[in-house]
């Protein structure tokens, strides 16, 4: 697509329900970001995917946090057992081939999730 | 842990006025500061970046200034505009790594007209 897309935008759930929350990257890009960002904060890394492979997950917060892109296009982050401290937007970037170059990341709109 | 300080958190300027955001570093790792722009309901984009090989970098009324034995680096938006209006948040990717940044926690400008 011509931009990174995420879906829903916004999403209120019950604390302990699961939550998932889907990004399409820009069809040309390899690599996909996902980051935490709290109201008045910058964006915090969370995972990240070359492909299908996911190089790195130090990010998550914990094991209630797991991401996927089976086939290396759509990805989706999926949060178990929600707590209200998991409420924040939650943006997807992708990129082609890494940040070797530019350092530039195309983010989407994100999904803004609160937990009640 | 916070590896990218950034201020002021807010920055009131009047239109045509010079704004200064500031960001301090203390990983040595750093290789590439990109600043980012991020208007209301939008992600963040790209807006300039730089290597610490470099003293300053300018695109148009954009400028960055980087200081690499203070660890520090700073945008410089001149003649600043109503459009100008957002947030924007410093960033730093660590050498050897080809996949994260580290964010500032932005600055909200407000460009009055």
């Amino acid at each position: 697509g011509a931009g990174v897309s995420q879906s829903p935008r916004y999403k209120v759930t019950k604390r302990g329900q699961d939550v998932t929350l889907r990004c399409d990257p820009i069809s040309s890009h390899a690599t996909l970001y996902w980051y935490q960002q709290a109201l008045g904060q910058g964006p915090e890394f969370l995972t990240y995917f070359n492909y299908e492979a996911q190089p790195d997950k130090s990010g998550l917060p914990s094991d209630r946090f797991s991401a996927e892109r089976p086939e290396g296009s759509i990805s989706t982050l999926t949060i178990q057992r929600t707590e209200q401290r998991d409420s924040a937007m939650y943006r997807c970037a992708s990129t082609p081939k890494g940040l070797r170059g530019t350092g530039e990341l195309f983010f989407g709109e994100g999904s803004r999730l609160t937990v009640l | 842990q916070q590896q990218v300080k950034q201020s002021p958190q807010s920055l009131i300027v009047q239109k045509g006025g010079i704004s200064i955001i500031n960001c301090a570093y203390e990983n040595t790792a750093f290789d590439y500061f990109p600043w980012y722009q991020q208007f209301p309901g939008k992600g963040p984009a790209l807006l300039i970046a730089i290597r610490p090989d470099v003293s300053e970098k300018k695109e148009g009324r954009f400028t960055i200034s980087f200081n690499k034995s203070a660890k520090q680096f700073s945008l410089h938006i001149m003649d600043s505009q109503p459009g100008d209006s957002a947030t924007y948040f410093c960033a730093a990717r660590q050498g050897g790594s080809n996949y994260k940044l580290t964010f500032g926690k932005g600055t909200l400008l407000t460009v009055n007209p």
